[in-house]
């Protein structure tokens, strides 16, 4: 069974850092493009970042760019996101998914990030 | 910045037929922008519907299609049943890596 499981998630002061895991299974992990999305309280989906299979290349939305860190392992078929100055606003559910024609394809269940004082 | 347009709310009839549109703020959808549907009940991970315009996910019904029309991709949805009643979010690739997800359609079924 295709299976990807977030965790890291928690609650951080602002300024804070917290480092998101996902773990990859049933598939070749290693052939995929992964993203992470999130999604606020309330509000809509939100793509964060995307990694290349072998990790040459990497994206990000403007709002976290310089302070976000997408990485992978493929020995491990683990993806992160390390997330650094961490905003009142980057709370959310972030979700790890495998990329499949140009789009997000298996998702996780989600990891809550709370970013408060 | 270019937005993703998206309906806030849409309803059907259980067996009618609807479609969900994805535009641009600014220029036409193509199948460059390989749009993707999908979706999402309240507390649940999304669900992928249907990537590269048309194409249906493992294990999608072919009640749910994709296709462009005119500037804006578009999902439809045919014989809705209950369960159809979701949010469904859209998502274009803009090139260089970037993708933006529109702000989702709430549909309801009554």
């Amino acid at each position: 069974e295709v299976q990807l499981v977030e965790s890291g998630g928690g609650l951080v002061q602002p300024g804070g850092s917290l480092r998101l895991s996902c773990a990859a299974s049933g598939f070749t992990f290693s052939s995929y493009w992964m993203s992470w999305v999130r999604q606020a309280p309330g509000k809509g989906l939100e793509w964060v970042a995307n990694i290349k299979q072998d990790g040459t290349e990497k994206y990000y939305v403007d709002s976290v760019r310089g302070r976000f860190t997408i990485s992978r392992d493929n020995a491990k078929n683990s993806l992160f996101l390390q997330m650094n100055s961490l905003r009142a606003e980057d709370t959310a559910v972030y979700y790890c998914a495998s990329m499949r024609g140009g789009a997000m394809d298996v998702w996780g269940q989600g990891t809550t990030v709370t970013v408060s004082s | 910045q270019t937005v993703v347009t998206q309906e806030p709310s849409f309803s059907v009839s259980p067996g009618g037929t609807v479609t969900l549109t994805c535009g641009l703020s600014s220029g036409s959808v193509s199948s460059s922008n390989y749009p993707s549907w999908y979706q999402q009940t309240p507390g649940q991970a999304p669900r992928t519907l249907i990537y590269s315009t048309n194409t249906r996910s493992s294990g999608v019904p072919d009640r749910f299609s994709g296709s462009i029309l005119g500037n804006k991709a578009a999902l439809t949805i045919t014989g809705a049943q209950a369960d159809d009643e979701s949010d469904y979010y859209c998502v274009l690739y803009m090139g260089g890596g970037i993708y933006v997800f529109g702000g989702g359609t709430k549909l309801t079924v009554l």
